[in-house]
């Protein structure tokens, strides 16, 4: 079975800080990973996806995530926050069977202080 | 190109009452899924369509949910009659064949009182 659990429910930083978001996933398989971000009222945007390539992916607005299979963990970062940053993040598996079926964490939501 | 389109965005609507939900997918893309959303919580897959077919619907309620997609394109979903527990985002998403990137729409977001 999938599954992906986000250690922290809301992370709060200071513009200008850098950004940790926690993850940690279950995967009988080797698995896909992505990050997806969901700004108030607007759809999901992919962020970052993991295939099994390089560790480190790097992705949209400066964020990137490691896949660390020792620990079982896809930690989202960014070197610096800005204010568009404030949102709420879900980290995912994906079960890469056929049905590419897509497993969500319960999400983080970040505020940015100015 | 245009993305996923949802309609309507919000719906309000007196418990037992039927509900719809439509979503257009992006061009080309012949896999279309739809998602419940609890506030506080991730999306979680009710059904999956490989073109007209339905092809994983174990987690929609058969007993009030019902979702098409005649022609292999736009989808609705429909619950009838609704529950005060129904009010959540409902979000469509589509993608291409098994390529796993999905794209999601802004989501309809349903109030049952």
């Amino acid at each position: 079975a999938q599954s992906v659990t986000q250690l922290d429910s809301h992370v709060s930083v200071s513009e200008g800080t850098p950004v940790l978001l926690r993850c940690n996933y279950s995967s009988s398989y080797s698995p896909s990973l992505f990050w997806y971000v969901q700004h108030p009222n607007k759809g999901l945007q992919l962020l970052l996806k993991y295939t099994s390539a390089a560790t480190l992916v790097k992705g949209i607005n400066g964020f990137e995530a490691e896949f660390k299979k020792s620990e079982t963990s896809f930690h989202l970062t960014k070197p610096s926050a800005h204010m568009s940053d404030a949102a709420e993040y879900f980290c995912v598996v994906s079960d890469r069977t056929g049905a590419n079926n897509l497993f969500f964490g319960t999400g983080t939501r970040l505020t940015v202080i100015p | 190109e245009a993305g996923v389109v949802q309609s309507p965005r919000y719906k309000i609507i007196e418990k037992k009452q039927p509900v719809a939900f439509w979503c257009n997918p992006i061009s080309g893309h012949n896999t279309l899924y739809w998602y419940l959303q609890n506030l506080g919580q991730g999306p979680e897959l009710l059904i999956r369509y490989e073109n007209e077919e339905a092809v994983d619907d174990s987690q929609l309620p058969k007993d009030r949910f019902s979702a098409e997609r005649l022609k292999g394109v736009d989808s609705t979903l429909k619950i009838q009659p609704a529950e005060l527990g129904d009010s959540a985002v409902y979000l469509c998403a589509s993608s291409f064949g098994n390529r796993e990137t999905q794209y999601f729409g802004p989501g309809t977001r349903l109030l049952v009182l």
